[in-house]
């Protein structure tokens, strides 16, 4: 079956980039999109096909998917963007999450 | 503007079934797809299965196929989980969300479902 690889854990500085990646044999060629999720809320999606951002989403949250590797980026990190992110795609009709991602905004 | 509002918490019993409801409001419900995810206790996403109303028939994630059964009740616009054969291990948080462009766009509040003897 297929898998998405996250990191466990990022930390970033307040006002500095922080880069979250997600690996998965060739996902360039798979939709992938992006999700925060804070304690005790329901996930929001931030990034749809690769790089789309639903309307209400920051622009500093942005994404990319390349050979093996999709990336959320978030530019100018803020205290409130600490939260996990997830990655999601489709396999066939089956659809895959990755372990998440828990960032910290330190 | 698509609404999804869920059941109440469940406590069940090892090898029991529990029923979870996801009602909907907005949107057109029968060519709408509506996913049920769950998410164990300090744990991620774990994705069960999708069903579109006016297809009747859902799929599931192979490592929940013979215990999972998704239906969609057109009359009510809700869309039901049911998960039988319980374990401590399907204590979660369970989540329904419909998809558009191959993406989560709305979830439900989340019921949780705790199974404990």
């Amino acid at each position: 079956s297929y898998e998405l690889t996250q990191p466990p854990s990022v930390s970033v500085s307040p006002g500095q980039t922080a880069s979250i990646t997600c690996s998965g044999d060739k996902l360039e060629n798979k939709y992938v999109c992006w999700y925060q999720q804070k304690p005790g809320q329901s996930p929001v999606l931030l990034i749809y096909q690769d790089t789309m951002r639903p309307s209400g989403i920051p622009e500093r949250f942005s994404g990319s998917n390349s050979g093996n590797t999709a990336t959320l980026t978030i530019s100018g990190t803020q205290a409130m963007d600490e939260a996990d992110y997830y990655c999601q795609t489709w396999d066939n009709t089956y659809v895959v999450f990755g372990g998440g991602t828990k960032l910290t905004v330190l | 503007q698509v609404q999804l509002v869920q059941s109440g918490a469940e406590v069940k019993k090892p090898g029991s079934s529990v029923k979870v409801s996801c009602k909907t409001s907005g949107g057109t419900f029968s060519s709408s797809p509506f996913n049920w995810v769950r998410q164990a206790p300090g744990q991620g996403l774990e994705w069960m299965g999708r069903i579109i109303p006016v297809f009747r028939s859902a799929n599931y994630a192979q490592r929940f196929q013979g215990r999972v059964t998704i239906i969609a009740d057109e009359s009510t616009r809700t869309v039901y989980l049911e998960l039988s054969s319980l374990r401590s291990e399907d204590t979660a948080m369970y989540f329904c969300a419909t998809d558009r462009a191959f993406a989560f766009d709305i979830w439900g509040q989340g019921t949780m479902v705790t199974v404990s003897s």
